[in-house]
């Protein structure tokens, strides 16, 4: 069974700085997509970033981007320019297709709190 | 209609009692998945709607657990005979494609 850990329950960072969140996953294949999303308060999940197993390009998306290292299975996200609405609840999730059943296996998550 | 909607929002339930939780996808979306969020916690699945596919059932965790998908839209989780170890946020997600689901703001049900 594939398993997903975060090993940083909560972590804080000040406004406009640099933050990185860790992830590591448990798998044999070689195929999947790795995600992390963001769940502020309103319990909303949010997609932050995706990356496909088969690309060796790390995924970024304006000031989120993700260090990929396919062979020590990690999967951390780094928040540039960090803003108090960044605020919330991470999680690193990992989905391996499996003929018409993609369900997603989540970490326990990161809380992170920016400060002013 | 623009987003996943969830209803109720909240849920207060007397132990025994049965509930139904109702979700609403993203108009198009053929994926539509089941999770349970318990205090503190990551996600847990529960079960996965593709199409006309048989749903994967493999995560609700007892008989007392049930959703249908009725006319490939709108789907409903059912708990019978609720238990406290029920109370979590149950959250539903619809997408076109693996993983990029889109969730909803959830059901956040409470057994007293």
């Amino acid at each position: 069974a594939q398993t997903v850990t975060q090993s940083q329950p909560e972590m804080s960072v000040q406004e406009a700085e640099t933050v990185t969140l860790s992830c590591t996953y448990d798998t044999s294949e070689s195929n999947y997509y790795l995600f992390w999303y963001k769940q502020p308060p309103s319990r909303q999940m949010i997609l932050v970033i995706r990356q496909e197993a088969y690309k060796q390009q790390n995924a970024t998306e304006n000031r989120f981007s993700v260090n990929f290292q396919k062979a020590a299975k990690s999967f951390s996200l780094k928040i540039s320019d960090s803003q108090l609405g960044d605020t919330a609840m991470y999680f690193c999730a990992f989905i391996r297709p499996q003929g018409g059943s993609e369900k997603l296996v989540f970490g326990k998550g990161t809380k992170l709190t920016v400060n002013p | 209609g623009a987003g996943v909607s969830q209803s109720p929002s909240n849920k207060v339930t007397e132990k025994g009692k049965d509930v139904e939780l109702r979700c609403d996808p993203i108009s198009g979306h053929t994926a539509l998945y089941w999770y349970r969020q318990s205090l503190g916690q990551g996600l847990e699945f529960l079960i996965y709607f593709q199409g006309n596919s048989a749903p994967d059932k493999s995560g609700l965790p007892s008989d007392r657990f049930s959703a249908e998908r009725t006319g490939g839209s709108v789907s409903t989780l059912t708990i019978q005979r609720t238990q406290q170890e029920d109370s979590a946020v149950y959250l539903c997600a619809s997408s076109l494609e693996p993983g990029a689901g889109i969730f909803g703001q959830g059901t956040r049900l409470t057994v007293v």
